[in-house]
């Protein structure tokens, strides 16, 4: 069965740091999203991207974050200047229309100090 | 926006009872309703899903029911079994490919 890649699956770094988490969707899905779980929080969305382009976005994903695909596998998020309430799972997903449903991957923790 | 509630928050049933997890939605415009799986430490699983046009939806021991016009979805475990012990999500959509609203996550313990 097709997956959804992420890589680092864990990560830690320095207040203030830049950090990028990577991401290999499904080779045939259009639709990409970034979501974010905080420890025993329920998920989050934070964008999502169609067409080489932002679709949509939440109140979290302010100028400190980015996403681009740079090639024609990779989906990435950036975060500029890290703080310590960045602490969560990362979870990238795909999406295909005429499939219901995300396919999650397996998240990548990052953790803030 | 769209706001989910979901309850209870943790459940706890014998291995085969039933378990029943509720979850509701305040946008009346969303009209697709997943449920996700979650064992710790792992991602997110879709288990099964429903569209505003369908009532009901079953697959095996697990089915999903929605009302639409009191704006509330359920999902239903019959003969649960330990290895159905994990955090259930559910979300609210406008459409599939749409960002999910998800709920706050019920933690469902099955007791051997």
């Amino acid at each position: 069965e097709p997956e959804v890649t992420q890589t680092p699956s864990h990560q830690v770094t320095q207040m203030g740091q830049e950090v990028i988490l990577r991401c290999v969707p499904i080779s045939n899905h259009l639709y990409f999203y970034w979501y974010r779980q905080i420890l025993g929080q329920k998920v989050e969305f934070l964008v999502s991207f169609y067409n080489n382009e932002i679709s949509e976005k939440s109140e979290i994903f302010d100028d400190q974050f980015s996403v681009e695909r740079p090639d024609g596998s990779n989906f990435t998020l950036k975060i500029r200047s890290t703080k310590l309430e960045d602490s969560a799972m990362y979870f990238c997903a795909s999406f295909r229309t005429g499939v219901y449903g995300y396919t999650f991957g397996s998240g990548t923790r990052l953790t803030v100090v | 926006g769209e706001n989910v509630e979901q309850h209870p928050s943790t459940l706890s049933v014998q291995e085969g009872d039933s378990a029943v997890i509720k979850c509701t939605y305040s946008d009346s415009a969303s009209n697709y309703f997943p449920w996700y799986k979650q064992e710790l430490g792992k991602r997110p699983q879709l288990i099964i899903d429903i569209r505003s046009n369908v009532g009901e939806k079953k697959d095996q021991r697990i089915a999903v029911t929605l009302n639409k016009t009191a704006k509330h979805f359920s999902l239903h475990i019959t003969e649960t079994q330990p290895e159905d012990s994990a955090v259930y999500f559910c979300a609210a959509s406008i459409r599939a490919g749409n960002q999910f609203y998800f709920g706050t996550g019920t933690s469902l313990t099955v007791i051997p």
